[in-house]
């Protein structure tokens, strides 16, 4: 089966600039969560999505959105990009709403955003 | 709001030797505990898992935590490790009480290396 996918797995982005990553989740599985890891720090959550409604939000400005799609695929947007946004954008996508015993989160690869 | 400390941001140890790595979290409520692994140019992985059953919780790879409610604390143990255990591990916390709405809060991590 495949897991989740990101695309894409690199991008270079100047300051200012827009950003938009996407993410599909393992078949079946209906809750799409997005983290944001910094170098040396452990992933941080951003939020979460399931049955395309937003469920939970993490700690970040507005400048940070994101949608989940009839398919239950995901964006996440980011406006007005700072140097540090620069970071690895991780998808997690789980069976039910959050991280339960029966649904843990599986992780994508991630995509890797530079701003320059 | 939750946190997580992980100790020991770097381990060197040889094969065959017993391995510990701290997580204390703070909180007040009841919650799930995680650990998740990421192995060298891979995506997190599950580790193991606690939903308030068995202190005691077993995972894959012979890893184990055990959980002590009145230290706030979730250390993974192995008995004996292996080269292929080298990767990076996380320690992480989801509120029971949000439903799993709040995302999961990861600790910084620890750098395990195994010298052959």
């Amino acid at each position: 089966d495949a897991g989740v996918t990101q695309s894409p797995t690199h991008l270079i982005k100047t300051r200012g600039q827009h950003v938009t990553l996407r993410c599909s989740p393992i078949s079946g599985h209906k809750s799409v969560s997005w983290y944001q890891q910094v170098l040396g720090q452990g992933p941080q959550f951003i939020f979460q999505y399931y049955e395309k409604e937003e469920r939970g939000r993490g700690n970040f400005p507005d400048r940070f959105s994101a949608r989940q799609f009839p398919n239950y695929s995901s964006e996440l947007n980011v406006n007005a990009l700072l140097l540090g946004d620069s970071a690895l954008y991780l998808c997690a996508s789980s069976v039910y709403r959050g991280s339960s015993y029966n649904s843990p989160l599986h992780f994508g690869n991630g995509t890797r955003l530079t701003v320059t | 709001a939750q946190s997580v400390s992980q100790h020991n941001h770097h381990v060197i140890l040889s094969e065959a030797a017993s391995l510990e790595l701290g997580c204390n979290y703070s909180y007040g409520g009841t919650v799930n505990l995680f650990w998740y692994v990421q192995y060298p140019g891979q995506h997190l992985q599950l580790l193991l898992k606690y939903f308030s059953e068995d202190p005691l919780v077993k995972g894959i790879k012979g890893f184990e935590a055990e959980f002590i409610k009145s230290k706030f604390s979730f250390n993974l143990r192995k008995p004996s490790v292996q080269w292929s255990d080298t990767a990076e591990y996380f320690c992480a916390v989801n509120p029971v009480a949000g439903g799993g709405a709040d995302g999961l809060t990861f600790g910084k991590g620890t750098h395990l290396i195994i010298q052959p």
